[in-house]
């Protein structure tokens, strides 16, 4: 079974440019998650949807980033423009239901220069 | 809001040694999952060990074992046998009915 499939890997890019990252989920999983990760630190959600449906997304900062998964299954995570302090990973995870274990794809590394 | 607390930053074993790491949490709720997540140098975060907070008995999984203390609100991995490839970053996390929380990680080094 293939695992949760993120892309870019790697992403450098300059402030006030606008970067996406887009995540398929493992086959099945309804639930999506989006998360930021801080050198040093635990990840921290930023958005989870439920099929196509964002149910939570109290941490997006919606000034700068937005989401979508259309179709219930793909999802891509934008920010324009970018700033220095977006540096990060930013991880995908799916999971069948919530508060199931989530599965997570190897992540996307933001560089902003 | 729930909160996860990792107090150990770095831990270190001998290989084939026994570590113990830490992890306490803080939430109202009663029905809740608490996980152990593994993530080494690669990035791609791998669930090592879960735990339903109904359950009495603690949740084991070849080395990995975890010792479950609801009225304390403790939550720690024990890994027996330490191998190198056990290196890695944990994170213990809490899922109740809200997001998944994560600890800040405890940085475990396996030396040969």
């Amino acid at each position: 079974e293939a695992g949760v499939v993120q892309s870019p890997r790697y992403k450098i890019i300059e402030k006030k440019q606008p970067v996406a990252f887009w995540c398929n989920p493992i086959s099945g999983h309804n639930t999506l998650y989006w998360y930021r990760q801080n050198l040093g630190q635990g990840p921290e959600l930023l958005i989870r949807y439920e099929n196509e449906e964002a149910v939570d997304d109290s941490q997006l900062p919606k000034d700068r980033f937005s989401a979508e998964r259309l179709k219930g299954v793909d999802s891509t995570l934008k920010i324009q423009p970018a700033e220095l302090g977006d540096s990060a990973v930013y991880l995908c995870a799916s999971s069948y239901g919530t508060g199931n274990e989530q599965y997570f794809g190897p992540g996307t590394r933001l560089t902003v220069t | 809001a729930q909160t996860v607390t990792q107090s150990q930053p770095e831990m270190s074993v001998q290989e084939a040694e026994t570590v113990t790491l830490s992890c306490t949490y803080d939430t109202s709720e009663s029905d809740y999952y608490l996980f152990w997540y593994k993530q080494p140098p690669s990035r791609q975060m791998i669930l090592v060990i879960r735990q339903e907070a109904y359950k009495q008995q603690n949740a084991t999984e070849n080395r990995f074992s975890v010792n479950f203390q609801k009225a304390a609100k403790s939550f720690s991995l024990k890994i027996s046998d330490s191998q190198l490839g056990d290196a890695a970053m944990y994170f213990c996390a809490f899922s109740g009915s809200e997001k998944l929380v994560f600890g800040k990680g405890t940085k475990l080094t396996v030396n040969p």
